[in-house]
């Protein structure tokens, strides 16, 4: 039971414009919500997080918008960089501070210059 | 953010021998460690919670007698895979956070069992 999707396995955008990633989630319980990006063979670095009382959350060049309605939040990247390049987990809890995190399956998101 | 680190980063062992892995919280006290794993082109499946001087929760599916995880402090947390089989192969990464904030990742532990 796939309670986190992230339903694009990949994802090609041009250097400089805008990278929009997808996530859906299931579970109406959930109530946290975060975006790491991860590299080949090193572990995921923390992104950006909302909480489900925000439809959106800004930081620098990401930002992170909730629809709670439609169970859905994506993940804006402009302007969109080479360095960018990488796989992208959407994850959620079930509070802010929750101990256990549900991860999608993360979409690759490769910058072309 | 803060730093957590993992070793060793990659081991390759025969079938049958065990594996430690261990995760450290280099610059904070880490109240909760996470085990996770991650086949090829899959999800992060948490395997494990381990809080500092408690046993462990496995997740459904684990088998806790076969992945051995001790928190002896509030830095270190240790993830012993016991007579390791082929299908034990894969990518291990730990996270840790204080308490009720965001979970910080090692680097990961690529492990190979012939």
């Amino acid at each position: 039971d796939q309670q986190v999707k992230q339903n694009s396995p990949s994802l090609s955008v041009q250097e400089g414009r805008i990278s929009i990633l997808n996530c859906d989630y299931t579970n109406s319980m959930f109530d946290y919500f975060l975006w790491y990006k991860k590299y080949p063979a090193e572990g995921p670095t923390f992104l950006i997080s909302i909480s489900s009382i925000k439809d959106k959350n800004e930081d620098g060049r990401f930002t992170v918008f909730l629809n709670k309605s439609a169970k859905h939040l994506s993940l804006h990247i402009v302007p969109s960089q080479p360095g960018d390049s990488a796989v992208y987990f959407c994850a959620a809890s079930l509070i802010q501070g929750a101990q256990k995190l549900v991860f999608g399956q993360g979409t690759r998101l490769t910058i072309n210059p | 953010g803060a730093v957590v680190s993992q070793h060793p980063s990659r081991v390759i062992c025969k079938s049958g021998t065990s594996v430690k892995i261990e995760c450290r919280s280099l610059d904070f006290q880490a109240t909760t460690m996470f085990w996770y794993r991650q086949f090829p082109k899959q999800s992060l499946m948490l395997m494990a919670t381990s809080n500092e001087g408690s046993k462990a929760t496995y997740e459904q599916g684990v088998e806790k007698d076969k992945f051995l995880i001790n928190h002896a402090s509030l830095t270190l947390s240790t993830l012993t895979v016991t007579s390791a089989h082929p299908e034990d192969s894969s990518f291990y990464i730990c996270s840790a956070r204080a308490y009720q904030e965001t979970q910080y990742f090692g680097p990961g532990t690529r492990l190979l069992v012939l």
